[in-house]
């Protein structure tokens, strides 16, 4: 079963880095993903597309300060020099034949 | 620019039928993107509920198809919604998106829509 798994919660300071994991379910290390950002009280916002191999491509108008990478089962978003607005929910998404399936988010607070 | 805009009714009666519309501006919904549909109950996280390419063919969450079907108007630019037998666990916002289908993710999000199940 395709599964992608989040930590519920992380922190960190104003001007720092972090780094946010999604770890795909046994059997589905290959299969790339997508990140996408979530503000309070408003829709997603697609960050970008992350393969296996880490490479990735953003969505438009995503600052450099957001990047992407990968390990094994693992999909890694790495947030640097962190600013307020990014204070938010941050979702994996990937997909098999005929579904998709989101990670369950990880909300990040900014301290 | 792709906008999407979800439209509809925000109370639907338990049992009832929840519809909802999404219109799409700025590309044509017969391009090479699945439309979608994704919710999220207050307070939780996202679900994909299903989509649908401009062919007619459609993919539905195995947890609600029994319930869902997605449709297309190609004169109107616009795909639908409709999950029957709604109870207050569909509650949720209501979100339509664009999943090209070359690179599979979203990559447009509708603002969403609060849809409220409640007699």
């Amino acid at each position: 079963q395709l599964v992608l798994t989040q930590s519920p919660s992380a922190s960190a300071s104003l001007g720092a880095s972090v780094k946010l994991t999604c770890t795909l379910s046994s059997g589905h290390s290959s299969y790339a993903i997508a990140w996408h950002q979530q503000q309070p009280e408003k829709g997603p916002r697609f960050l970008m597309k992350l393969n296996s191999d880490g490479s990735h491509s953003k969505g438009d108008g995503i600052p450099d300060r957001f990047s992407g990478s990968s390990s094994g089962a693992e999909r890694y978003l790495t947030i640097s020099s962190l600013q307020s607005e990014d204070e938010a929910d941050y979702y994996c998404q990937t997909w098999g034949t005929g579904i998709r399936v989101f990670g369950g988010g990880t909300k990040l607070t900014v301290l | 620019q792709v906008q999407l805009q979800e439209s509809g009714p925000g109370l639907v009666k338990p049992s009832g039928t929840l519809s909802l519309t999404c219109t799409v501006s700025g590309d044509s919904i017969s391009s090479s993107n699945w439309w979608s549909w994704v919710r999220q109950p207050p307070g939780k996280g996202l679900e994909w509920i299903g989509e649908i390419y401009h062919s007619g063919s459609t993919n539905y969450n195995p947890s609600l198809k029994s319930r869902v079907t997605i449709s297309v108007d190609k004169s109107k630019n616009q795909f639908s919604l409709n999950l029957s037998s709604v109870t207050a666990a569909d509650t949720a916002v209501y979100y339509c998106g664009a999943v090209p289908a070359a690179i599979n993710a979203f990559d447009i999000w509708g603002q969403g829509t609060m849809v409220t199940v409640s007699s």
